[in-house]
């Protein structure tokens, strides 16, 4: 049975600073991996997806990373903001399955 | 576009009273529809999906159903309500075509007293 582990559970940084998410998976049979963002009783929305084949995605000052292999995503944030805070998840879709599994989230302060 | 939505946005309901929460896709056509919830403190869990009109697909035994009336609707339904039925229950939604992408709708937070 898959399970997705993100570290730290929370975190807090001064704006500005780059900053490092991270997500590991136990089954790397895995079709993609996809990293959302979800503020205070919100619904989530999506940043990056990566496909299995992929090592890394970019969008703007997001950068996420693959490793298949060892069971493993970042999520780089550079230049923090304010408006980054909220809680980060990571989720992946395994092979043959409809279902993401998600994790339990990383909540990021970004203090101004 | 496409947008969906979830209502009601909150509910507080005591135990043993039923529920219907609904969810309603606008922009696409023939989608994969999913209901996953957020328990405090732990990830989201997928409870049921559909990939077209009454198909139902449960991921977890329940105490919650899942019925698909219409091709963009999607309804999460309890005859009786349990205190751990309490949580964030959120709709997505992914296009025949991207299967693997699902778009999540704002949630409905469920408190049950």
């Amino acid at each position: 049975k898959q399970e997705v582990t993100q570290i730290p559970a929370a975190l807090s940084v001064p704006e500005g600073e780059n900053l490092v998410l991270n997500c590991s998976f136990t089954d790397s049979a895995i079709y993609n991996l996809q990293w959302f963002r979800q503020d205070p009783g919100k619904g989530l929305t999506s940043l990056l997806l990566i496909q299995s084949s992929q090592r890394e995605q970019t969008s703007g000052r997001l950068n996420a990373s693959l490793d298949k292999s060892s069971g493993r995503s970042t999520l780089y944030i550079a230049a923090s903001q304010p408006g980054d805070s909220a809680t980060y998840l990571c989720a992946v879709r395994d092979t043959g399955r409809r279902a993401l599994t998600f994790g339990s989230g990383t909540r990021l302060q970004v203090q101004p | 576009s496409q947008t969906i939505h979830q209502w009601p946005a909150t509910l507080v309901q005591p135990v043993g009273s039923p529920l219907s929460l609904e969810c309603t896709v606008e922009g696409t056509s023939n989608p994969n529809l999913y209901w996953y919830r957020q328990a405090a403190g732990r990830g989201l869990q997928l409870l049921f999906y559909s990939v077209g009109i009454g198909q139902i697909s449960s991921e977890v035994p329940q105490n919650l159903s899942a019925s698909r009336p219409q091709d963009r609707q999607f309804i999460l339904s309890s005859k009786k309500l349990l205190l751990s039925d309490s949580g964030f229950y959120l709709c997505a939604w992914s296009s025949r075509d991207r299967p693997y992408e699902q778009y999540f709708g704002p949630g409905t937070r469920l408190t049950v007293t």
